[in-house]
């Protein structure tokens, strides 16, 4: 089974700017979550979707926001960027494994904003 | 809302040396607990999970972590590790029922050494 993909794993942008960030999961998962990790802060939930809704939602601005779509593919959307959302973004996408919910994680989008 | 603590950011070791990786949780609900390895510029990958049952949880590369429900805690050991092993170390929970919306320690940067 292929893994989660995340695309792009690099990019740069300038504050201001918007970026989307694009994650396909592990076939048959329907749930995909997004994480910001940054050396400072660590590893934080941003949202999960499930079957194209967003079931949880961590503590971010709206500047920050998510979709997914019928073929569970999600994307994250980051609008006025900051220098401060520079980060790693993970995707994870979890469902049923043997019997048991597991979440697997992408290589992440390094997004660095100058 | 649940929370984790790794108590150690950083631990050095010599190769074939047994090593433990301490974590203990905080929550109001039954809980699951993860281990996840991040190697550099890579994502996470699973060690090891505990969801019900046997406390005493194996992994892979050899990993194992016992759940001690009574102390909160959940502490990785490996009885000798391998050069190969560097690499960040989070400990993470969620709310029993999913694994979509995890809670991640700080982080524990295991270095092997010869």
């Amino acid at each position: 089974k292929a893994g989660v993909t995340q695309t792009p794993r690099y990019l740069i942008k300038t504050r201001g700017q918007q970026v989307t960030l694009s994650c396909s999961p592990i076939s048959g998962h329907r749930s995909v979550s997004w994480y910001q990790q940054t050396p400072g802060q660590g590893l934080q939930f941003l949202f999960e979707y499930f079957s194209e809704t967003q079931r949880n939602k961590g503590n971010f601005p709206g500047r920050f926001s998510g979709r997914q779509f019928s073929n569970s593919r999600s994307e994250m959307n980051v609008s006025t960027l900051e220098l401060g959302d520079s980060a790693l973004y993970l995707c994870a996408s979890s469902g049923v494994t043997g019997g048991t919910d597991t979440q697997y994680f992408g290589p992440g989008t390094r997004l660095t904003v100058l | 809302a649940q929370s984790v603590t790794q108590l150690d950011s950083q631990v050095p070791v010599f190769e074939e040396a047994p090593v433990e990786l301490r974590c203990n949780y905080s929550s109001s609900v039954s809980v699951y607990l993860f281990w996840y390895v991040q190697y550099p510029n890579q994502g996470l990958q699973l060690l090891l999970k505990y969801l019900s049952g046997s406390t005493l949880v194996k992994g892979i590369n050899g990993f194992e972590a016992e759940f001690n429900k009574s102390q909160t805690s959940f502490h990785l050991r490996k009885p000798s590790v391998h050069i190969s092993d560097t690499a960040e170390y989070f400990c993470a929970v969620s709310e029993a029922g999913t694994a979509s919306k995890l809670t991640f320690g700080t982080g524990t940067r295991l270095q092997v050494t010869l």
